[in-house]
């Protein structure tokens, strides 16, 4: 079965211009989450959904970022006039929900992003 | 959730186990063990997580004391392949994970 993906799988934008991240979770999964990892760093959590709401934004950096989700299936983060702090790899993760607890998260490969 | 503590790295021999600690010392009663593992330029790869007792899978086993403030994780074969960063994550409900910086595992032939 299909895993988790995401796309484009590498993005190279120049300072300023708005990024758009794509996210296609395991059908099925109720929850999707968003996650980025700094080159040489541990995976900073940014955004989790549960259907089509969000309800841990905690870890957005900035209000440049910003994310949703749509037929509580498909995600998209964007991140707007982007810097060179943002180069990062973005990670998407989904589970399934069962009683309140979310189940084990499979990660996708994520997105490269390098902002020049 | 509450924070762990992991060795930055360790070694082992391939076909030998690696026994991998992480300490926990915060945790609270419903509060689950987590492990995940990344390889190299790869998304984390879920390995296993338990509450109080002991779990196995046929990826490892995982070891939780009794006081429930630290926990092993134990991959019995290690093979070359399983080179990695191991993290282990508490967390109540299993959405938000912390992932630390974990333990870099080397496989050895």
């Amino acid at each position: 079965g299909a895993g988790v993906s995401q796309s484009p799988s590498n993005k190279v934008t120049e300072k300023g211009k708005d990024v758009e991240l794509r996210c296609d979770p395991i059908s099925g999964h109720t929850a999707l989450y968003w996650y980025r990892q700094s080159l040489g760093q541990g995976l900073e959590f940014l955004i989790y959904f549960q259907g089509n709401s969000a309800p841990d934004k905690s870890g957005l950096p900035s209000d440049r970022f910003s994310a949703e989700r749509t037929g509580g299936s498909v995600s998209t983060l964007t991140i707007q006039r982007t810097q060179q702090e943002d180069s990062a790899v973005y990670l998407c993760a989904s589970s399934t929900t069962s009683g309140g607890y979310q189940e084990t998260q499979y990660f996708g490969p994520g997105t490269r992003l390098l902002v020049l | 959730d509450a924070k762990t503590t992991q060795p930055p790295s360790m070694d082992c021999a391939e076909g030998r186990a690696a026994n991998l600690p992480c300490n926990h010392s915060t945790i609270s009663g419903n509060e689950y063990v987590y492990w995940y593992r990344q390889i190299h330029s790869q998304g984390p790869q879920y390995i296993i997580h338990g509450l109080k007792n002991n779990e196995t899978n046929e990826m490892a086993s995982l070891i939780i004391t009794e006081d429930r403030k630290s926990s092993t994780l134990i991959l019995p074969h290690a093979t070359l392949r399983d080179t990695a960063v191991y993290y282990c994550i508490v967390s109540r409900y299993g959405n938000k994970l912390v992932f630390g910086a974990g333990t870099i595992l080397r496989v050895k032939s």
